[in-house]
C-alpha cells in the first residue's frame, strides 16, 4: 500500500531565504508524482510534474525532483515570497488510471 | 489544455437537504473522474472512482448511499450528497483522466451545512 510523507509539516522562513520541502513514498512503482499548492479554503493548484521516467521538472522559481530509487522527491523554492505562504501538497500515482495518493502536506509561511 | 471545472465553487445548504456537485472536464473525454474530500487541515482523501457508464466504486468506509455518484458522459460527473448533515460540510474535489493520461483536478467545491 502506498504511502505519502511529508518534512517538515510546518515551515516559516524570513522572505527570500531558499527552502526545500520533502516528499517520500513507500512504493517505487509510481506513473508521475506531483506537486500542489493549495491557499486557505481554495482548491488545488498543480505545480510541477514529474512523470516517472523524468529526474526533475523546472517552473520559474520551483524546481522539483524525483528520486524513485529512493522513493523521494523535494521541492525546492527560490528566493521565498510572502505570496508563496501556502500548503505544498505531494501526490504520486501508481498508474494513469490509479488513484492519487495524496501527502500530508506542508505548511510554509514567509515572514515579510 | 486538459482543464476540469465544478460547479458550484461553493454551496450554505440546511441540516437534511440534498447538494449536487458537478464536475465537467472542459476540453477532453474524462474516461475516469474520482472525487476527493478534504477535512480542514487535512490531506485529500479519495471517496470513489467513476468510470462513464457503470457505477462507481467507492473506498472503504464512505457510504454509496450518501454519497451518489452519476458518470453519465465522458465530459460529467456529479457528486449528490443526500440528507446532508453537518459532518459533511468539508471541501470536495473531482479529478479527472483521460486514457493513458495524468489526472487534473478541479478547483473544488466547499460544501457547509448548517
Amino acid at each position: 500500500k502506498q504511502e505519502v510523507t511529508q518534512i517538515p509539516a510546518a515551515l516559516s522562513v524570513p522572505e527570500g531565504e531558499n527552502l526545500v520541502l520533502n516528499c517520500s513514498f513507500t512504493d517505487s512503482a509510481i506513473y508521475n508524482l506531483q506537486w500542489f499548492r493549495q491557499d486557505p479554503g481554495k482548491g488545488l493548484t498543480s505545480l510541477l510534474l514529474i512523470q516517472s521516467s523524468q529526474r526533475e521538472q523546472t517552473s520559474g522559481r520551483l524546481n522539483a525532483s524525483l528520486d524513485k530509487s529512493s522513493g523521494r522527491s523535494t521541492l525546492y523554492i527560490a528566493a521565498s515570497q510572502p505570496g508563496d505562504s501556502a500548503t505544498y501538497l505531494c501526490a504520486v500515482s501508481g498508474t494513469s488510471y490509479d488513484k492519487v495518493i495524496f501527502g500530508p502536506g506542508t505548511s510554509l509561511s514567509v515572514i515579510p | 489544455g486538459a482543464v476540469v471545472s465544478q460547479h458550484p465553487s461553493w454551496v450554505i445548504c440546511k441540516s437534511g437537504t440534498s447538494v449536487k456537485i458537478e464536475c465537467r472536464s472542459l476540453d477532453f473525454q474524462a474516461t475516469t473522474m474520482f472525487w476527493y474530500r478534504q477535512f480542514p487541515k487535512q490531506s485529500l482523501m479519495l471517496m470513489a472512482t467513476s468510470n462513464e457508464g457503470s457505477k462507481a466504486t467507492y473506498e472503504q468506509g464512505v457510504e454509496k448511499d450518501k454519497f451518489l455518484i452519476n458518470h453519465a458522459s465522458l465530459t460529467l460527473s456529479t457528486l449528490t450528497v443526500t440528507s446532508a448533515h453537518p459532518e459533511d460540510s468539508s471541501f470536495y474535489i473531482c479529478s479527472a483522466t483521460a486514457q493513458a493520461d495524468t489526472q487534473y483536478f478541479g478547483p473544488g467545491t466547499r460544501l457547509t451545512v448548517l
